[in-house]
């Protein structure tokens, strides 16, 4: 079964612009998730679908970035412009079920941003 | 503000001694406990996964919950210098049913020394 896919792998960018990262989840996965991951910290939610429907989108910096899952499928998340304190990796996950309390999540590789 | 606390480390243990992992957690609403281990450089993967007190062995790994202090440990036996890594405590929170999130922990770095 493949996993989740994600790319690019590695971005570099100069603030203010923009930058977008795809995310193809497992096939059959309901819920799809996006998380940032700042060095030394723990992946952060910023981003939760199920289907093409957002459940949860608290924490997402509405003002700079957006995302959408089209056909409940593959989803994009777009940042615009970009700040240096958005360097992170930015994760993508997938479960089968409704669930993001009890469901497993598997992450694809990340994108790592760097912006200077 | 709803926390997961870990230790950040580094926890250095001999290869083959018992290396112990903890994880405190603000809400006592939480309702799934998760320890996801991360290489450097890689994404997180799941590694186990507990709901109710006690507990729960799988392999060389046991998964410890205890609500009532909220509280849940990871105990790696037989360490092995591959189990060097980074582990996540995660907890889960739900907001409306079955509908909510994770909240993930800073990790603890784990290296075991041959």
């Amino acid at each position: 079964e493949a996993g989740v896919a994600q790319s690019p792998r590695y971005k570099i960018i100069e603030k203010r612009q923009s930058v977008a990262f795809w995310c193809n989840p497992i096939s059959g996965h309901a819920t799809l998730y996006w998380y940032q991951q700042i060095l030394g910290q723990g992946p952060k939610l910023l981003i939760q679908f199920q289907n093409n429907g957002v459940v949860d989108d608290s924490q997402l910096p509405k003002d700079r970035f957006s995302a959408e899952r089209l056909k409940g499928v593959d989803s994009t998340l777009k940042i615009q412009p970009a700040k240096l304190e958005d360097s992170a990796v930015y994760l993508c996950a997938s479960s089968l079920g409704t669930s993001g309390v009890t469901d497993t999540q598997y992450f694809g590789p990340g994108t790592r941003l760097t912006v200077l | 503000q709803k926390e997961v606390e870990q230790n950040s480390g580094p926890l250095s243990v001999p290869e083959g001694a018992i290396a112990s992992l903890n994880c405190t957690y603000s809400d006592r609403g939480s309702q799934s406990f998760f320890w996801y281990r991360q290489y450097s450089g890689k994404s997180p993967e799941l590694i186990m996964s507990i709901y109710s007190n006690g507990d729960k062995e799988d392999g060389r790994f046991t998964a410890q919950l205890n609500k009532a202090s909220q509280y849940v440990s990871l105990l790696i036996r037989d360490s092995q210098p591959s189990d060097s890594a980074t582990y996540l405590c995660a907890v889960g929170l739900a907001w409306r049913g079955s509908q909510g999130n994770l909240i993930f922990g800073k990790g603890t770095k784990l290296s075991v020394k041959p």
